[in-house]
């Protein structure tokens, strides 16, 4: 089975703190997805990639950067970390376009900002 | 306003029951659209997709899809308490590489 891993699982950071979370798959997939899901709002795409060291903006982009230096490697980075980005971020990997492969997902990193 | 609208909210089902869930989007770009499930504290992981209209069954699990009101439904007969979980509703637009857009989803409930 596809096999997509996130580091830290969880992590409470300071307001106006820089924080890294990072998703490792072993998939040999080219589509990473980085996603935010809160309650009420559901799950949000913030940005993806479908080749390596080439990202792009998904649907709620804004005080989020993504890197991807590697196809398996895929980097979500908040500079200055928020309240509002208080959230369990979800990072996938899909072997196809997005209409016909399927969403492998990790298994979440819970953020809480402080 | 969400392009993929799920309902219920929620929905409690006795175990052996049948819970039916829909699925509506508001954006006619939509091509495609997939199941996923959601146990508590769990990543989604996909349960069926369903590209053509009519109907399409695995197991207990049965999608309907009319493409041309852009509706979509899960029905799960003989509930379990296993299945009681969040079920996401998630569509492609026509712009592949976006990966999916989800509903807000529907919490099912299955008691003994």
């Amino acid at each position: 089975e596809a096999a997509v891993t996130q580091s830290p699982r969880s992590k409470v950071a300071v307001t106006g703190g820089k924080v890294t979370l990072s998703c490792h798959q072993t998939n040999n997939h080219d589509y990473m997805y980085w996603y935010r899901q809160d309650t009420g709002h559901g799950l949000r795409l913030i940005h993806y990639s479908y080749v390596a060291d080439s990202t792009e903006k998904g649907d709620i982009p804004d005080g989020y950067k993504a890197s991807r230096p590697s196809q398996e490697n895929f980097s979500l980075i908040l500079e200055l970390a928020s309240l509002s980005q208080t959230a369990v971020y979800f990072c996938a990997s899909s072997p196809d376009w997005g209409n016909t492969g399927q969403l492998y997902f990790g298994e979440g990193s819970k953020l809480t900002v402080l | 306003q969400q392009k993929v609208q799920q309902s219920p909210e929620s929905l409690i089902v006795p175990e052996g029951g049948m819970a039916s869930l829909n699925c509506t989007s508001s954006d006619r770009n939509v091509d495609y659209f997939w199941w996923y499930r959601q146990h508590s504290g769990k990543s989604p992981k996909m349960l069926m997709s369903i590209f053509s209209n009519g109907e399409k069954e695995e197991g207990r699990f049965t999608v309907h899809l009319n493409k041309a009101s852009l509706h979509t439904s899960l029905h799960i007969r003989d509930s379990q308490p296993s299945d009681s979980a969040l079920y996401l509703c998630a569509a492609s637009m026509q712009d592949y590489a976006q990966g999916l857009t989800f509903g807000l989803g529907t919490r099912v409930s299955v008691f003994p």
